[in-house]
């Protein structure tokens, strides 16, 4: 099975400021990767898909990029409802593998 | 408007079985893969199992491989997970998703314990 190494596995960041999230794969999954959003106790909401395409209704200041190995979720100008925690998701190979996590909090 | 309701959630001994049904409406049904993910109490998402849509093929996790098996009843609208061999680490909540996963349900608790 793919392994996906999300890092880091938590942050914390301010209202305003960009962060990234990355994720690598144990082997090539071209861009099939997707990035989810989960807020405690809700269901994960898709962002990313296809490694930098936006999913319908998400804001434009999440983005997506990488192929291959290397991918990363980029949050320009962090909102209060950020705050969360994310998923990068490998659909290349059965079965699916996501990665750890990476909790955002609030600094 | 996308919809999935899953039931069939329940606590169960372990060794026990138990078979979860995934309610899907608003799409067409047929033409979608469905998935199974769970999450552990304060754990992170762990992908469990899939199904193409005419149900010709089914993808499993090492972890549920042998003890776990999907199906879908296309007349019905509808996925199963028939669990069997149940352990604690398979206590979680689980979901069932729309192809991409760009769709879910609410998701139904699973505990195992006796």
């Amino acid at each position: 099975d793919i392994q996906m190494t999300q890092s880091p596995s938590a942050m914390s960041a301010s209202v305003g400021d960009r962060v990234t999230i990355t994720c690598r794969a144990s082997q090539g999954i071209s861009n099939s990767l997707a990035w989810f959003q989960q807020h405690p106790g809700k269901v994960p909401k898709r962002l990313i898909y296809a490694a930098s395409s936006l999913q319908s209704g998400a804001p434009s200041r999440f983005s997506g990029s990488g192929s291959g190995t290397e991918f990363s979720l980029t949050i320009n100008g962090l909102q209060p409802e950020d705050f969360a925690t994310y998923y990068c998701l490998q659909q290349n190979n059965y079965p699916y593998t996501f990665g750890q996590g990476t909790k955002l909090e609030i600094k | 408007e996308v919809q999935l309701v899953e039931s069939g959630g329940d606590l169960v001994q372990p060794g026990g079985s138990l078979r979860l049904s995934c309610a899907a409406s608003g799409f067409t049904f047929s033409s979608f893969a469905i998935h199974w993910v769970r999450q552990a109490p304060g754990k992170g998402l762990e992908y469990v199992s899939g199904i193409s849509s005419n149900g010709g093929s089914t993808y499993y996790a090492d972890s549920v491989k042998g003890r776990f098996t999907i199906s879908r009843d296309n007349s019905k609208n509808t996925v199963y997970l028939q669990m069997g061999s149940l352990r604690g680490d398979d206590m979680a909540l689980y979901s069932c998703a729309r192809g991409g996963l760009d769709g879910w349900g609410q998701g139904t608790t699973v505990t195992v314990s006796s």
